[in-house]
C-alpha cells in the first residue's frame, strides 16, 4: 500500500520566492497533519485537517504560510516570500481520525538561501 | 513545566543492555500518550501507544505515571538497531488532534 506521499524531497530556493510543498494522504485517512521540524524546536504542528477542513492552524507561524485542502486526496503548503530561517524539514502525516496513529510522510527538506 | 520534556541524551549503551527513557508533560488532562522511533534523515514512525495500565511489545514497555505526570520507555536486551532518536507524544492543550511531539532522545546502541 502506498503510504502518505510528499512532493518534492527536496527544495532550495532564493529568499522571496513562493514555495509549495504537496502531500497526498494515505486513501481513506480522514484527518491530515503539516508538521515542520528543526533541531531547535524540534517537529511543531503547524495546521490540521479534518474531513478536509482546517480545525487548528494556531501552529501556522505567520501570514506567509498557508494551507489548503481541496479534496481528500490532496493537500499544499504554500510560503510566500519564503526566509532564510523557514529552512527546515517539512512532514506530512495523515491518520485514519485526529486520535489515532500518524502515518509520516518522506517529508520536504526545504533550504531558503 | 514545558508542555512535554525530554532527556535529549545522548544514551550510548552496549548490546544487550536495558535502558529506559523518561518524558514528562504538563497537561494532566491528557488521555493519550505515544512513542514514535526517528532513525536519521527519517520519517517519525509509531513505536508504541502509551495506555493507562502499561503496554508491552516484545522488549519494549511503555508506561504511564498520571500522579507524577511522566510516561516511560524500557528497552531491554538492546539491538544496534534499535539507534535511533525516541519521540515522546503527548495531546496538547486546545483543539483535539494538537499532539505535542517531544525533541527526543537519542539512542546509540555500540557492539
Amino acid at each position: 500500500d502506498a503510504g502518505v506521499i510528499q512532493s518534492p524531497r527536496h527544495e532550495v530556493t532564493e529568499m522571496g520566492q513562493e514555495v509549495t510543498l504537496r502531500c497526498k494522504p494515505i486513501s481513506g485517512h480522514n484527518s491530515l497533519f503539516w508538521y515542520r521540524q528543526t533541531m531547535m524546536r524540534g517537529l511543531e504542528l503547524l495546521i490540521y485537517f479534518n474531513n478536509n477542513v482546517p480545525i487548528d492552524d494556531s501552529g501556522m507561524p505567520e501570514d506567509r504560510f498557508s494551507a489548503k485542502m481541496p479534496n481528500a486526496s490532496f493537500s499544499t503548503l504554500k510560503i510566500q516570500p519564503s526566509e532564510p530561517r523557514d529552512s527546515a524539514v517539512y512532514f506530512c502525516a495523515s491518520s485514519l481520525d485526529w486520535d489515532e496513529k500518524l502515518f509520516f510522510g518522506s517529508g520536504t527538506q526545504l533550504s531558503v538561501l | 513545566r514545558k508542555e512535554v520534556e525530554q532527556d535529549p541524551g545522548p544514551f550510548n549503551v552496549p548490546e544487550g543492555a536495558t535502558v529506559a527513557f523518561n518524558c514528562t508533560y504538563s497537561n494532566s488532562a491528557s488521555q493519550s500518550f505515544f512513542w514514535y522511533r526517528q532513525d536519521c534523515r527519517k520519517e517519525p514512525k509509531l513505536l508504541m501507544s502509551v495506555y493507562s495500565s502499561g503496554n508491552e511489545d516484545g522488549r519494549f514497555t511503555a508506561q504511564l505515571n498520571r500522579a507524577s505526570q511522566y510516561i516511560s520507555l524500557l528497552i531491554r536486551d538492546s539491538k544496534l538497531s534499535d539507534s535511533a532518536t525516541y519521540l515522546c507524544v503527548v495531546p496538547g492543550r486546545g483543539s483535539q488532534g494538537n499532539l505535542i511531539f517531544g525533541k527526543g532522545t537519542k539512542l546509540s546502541v555500540k557492539p
